[in-house]
């Protein structure tokens, strides 16, 4: 079954202890990104990546690392994460940027104390 | 920086009747315009999408259009349905996607 996949789903942690949430796709898509989401403003894009080891920054990168090591998988980092940074978090993916549809995954709710 | 506005932020129609989304975007290279429904607890779904060179494009009960010169987008849903109530974002791509913030829209049976 084609799919984004998101790990953790739920996460409850403290502020500075670095994190990882993993995302992965099996559908040979070029194009990752990651979102945030938070009432009232809807997804904000955080870094996106157009194929293996090319990453860029979206709208709301700041606190946040990727890496593109493999095309199927875009886990996103926290290194030291703050309460501000409590969030719902969707992985995404499509084959090209360029006008093609996003599958997101499940989403990860993140708390940071 | 580039945005995408959404209006209204809420909707609340009868069962079986209209309800229209508005958007606007302010890159003038967008030529993507998806619409995601998001249902409670759940993903972003693409419900349907128009490209900058078509006008309008309609889905069963399901419409869009475009006004490239006025930076304009709409989503029509006819004959509203109670499975109908949800979130819907519009989103304008070029080299980035930007969303709206987003219209929650509930249908009373």
């Amino acid at each position: 079954e084609a799919q984004v996949t998101q790990n953790p789903r739920y996460l409850i942690t403290v502020t500075g202890k670095k994190l990882t949430v993993t995302c992965s796709q099996n559908m040979n898509h070029e194009y990752m990104s990651w979102y945030r989401q938070d009432p009232g403003l809807g997804l904000r894009q955080i870094y996106y990546s157009m194929n293996v080891e090319v990453t860029d920054k979206g709208d709301v990168p700041e606190g946040y690392k990727v890496s593109r090591k493999e095309k199927r998988n875009f886990p996103l980092i926290l290194e030291s994460p703050s309460p501000n940074q409590t969030s719902l978090y969707f992985c995404a993916s499509s084959l090209s940027t360029w006008g093609e549809t996003q599958y997101f995954g499940p989403g990860t709710r993140l708390l940071v104390l | 920086g580039e945005n995408v506005e959404q209006h209204p932020s809420t909707l609340s129609v009868q069962e079986g009747d209209s309800a229209v989304i508005k958007c606007t975007y302010s890159d003038s290279a967008s030529n993507y315009f998806p619409w995601y429904k998001q249902e409670l607890g759940k993903r972003p779904q693409l419900i349907i999408d128009i490209r900058s060179n078509v006008g309008e494009k309609k889905d069963q009960r399901i419409a869009v259009t475009l006004n490239k010169t006025a930076k304009h987008f709409s989503l029509h849903i006819t004959e509203t349905q109670p499975e109908d109530s949800a979130v819907y974002f519009c989103a304008s791509l070029y080299d980035k996607v930007i969303f709206g913030p987003g219209t929650s829209l509930s249908v009373i049976p």
